[in-house]
């Protein structure tokens, strides 16, 4: 199994530019979330979904956008890229939602120049 | 605002030893996960302990919960080198914030050979 699967692994975004962080995961798992990792700040929820179709915001969404077509995939849009939402980016799944184990992807490292 | 905060934010220890990190956090949880990140790389899923639990053990690893103290800790037994790493407590908070797994900012655990 393939697990969570992240894409890219890096980008390099200008700042005003758009992109999609791709998060696919082959386990079935009906709760989906993203999250950003800052030096000294640990990981902070972008949003989250509990099955296809909904999706939810977390605590820092501003600026992101997501949607779950499938119960696949889950990925999450930069509308306008900034230089604050440089970052490391992980998708995680879980089975049934928060109070179970999440499974987590690789990561993709963002920088907004 | 993060939910969970460890401590030390630092811990160098000798291999062998036993490394104890602490997790405190601030309203009534459902439950209470550990994990684990090696550098550059995504979280690994340690233990998982539900409000009603007091004690779990997995291997070396043995957690507490107090929920009277809003607090938990992490005991690594018979360190090894390939335990250096990040380690996170998440919590899931009940009521409003069910379905978001909120993190603190890590213990980073150096092992020294």
């Amino acid at each position: 199994n393939a697990g969570v699967t992240q894409t890219p692994k890096f980008q390099v975004l200008k700042t005003g530019q758009s992109m999609t962080l791709q998060c696919a995961q082959d386990m079935n798992h009906e709760y989906m979330s993203w999250y950003r990792q800052d030096p000294g700040m640990g990981l902070r929820l972008i949003h989250y979904s509990v099955g296809a179709g909904i999706t939810d915001q977390g605590e820092v969404p501003n600026g992101y956008n997501v949607s779950r077509s499938t119960t696949e995939d889950f990925p999450l849009r930069l509308l306008s890229a900034a230089p604050s939402q440089t970052s490391v980016y992980f998708c995680a799944s879980s089975y049934g939602g928060a109070n179970e184990k999440l499974f987590f992807g690789s990561g993709t490292q963002l920088s907004v120049l | 605002s993060q939910q969970g905060e460890e401590d030390p934010q630092a811990l160098s220890i000798q291999e062998g030893e036993n490394a104890t990190m602490n997790c405190s956090y601030k309203t009534s949880i459902n439950n209470l996960q550990w994990y684990r990140q090696n550098s550059g790389r995504g979280l690994v899923h340690l233990i998982l302990i539900r409000s009603n639990e007091r004690e779990k053990h997995s291997g070396r690893l043995r957690v507490t919960l107090d929920t009277s103290k809003k607090s938990s800790s992490l005991l690594i037994t018979a360190s090894r080198a390939a335990d250096t790493a990040s380690y996170f407590c998440a919590t899931e908070y009940s009521g409003a914030g069910s379905y978001q797994l909120t993190f603190g900012k890590g213990t980073k655990l150096s092992v020294i050979p």
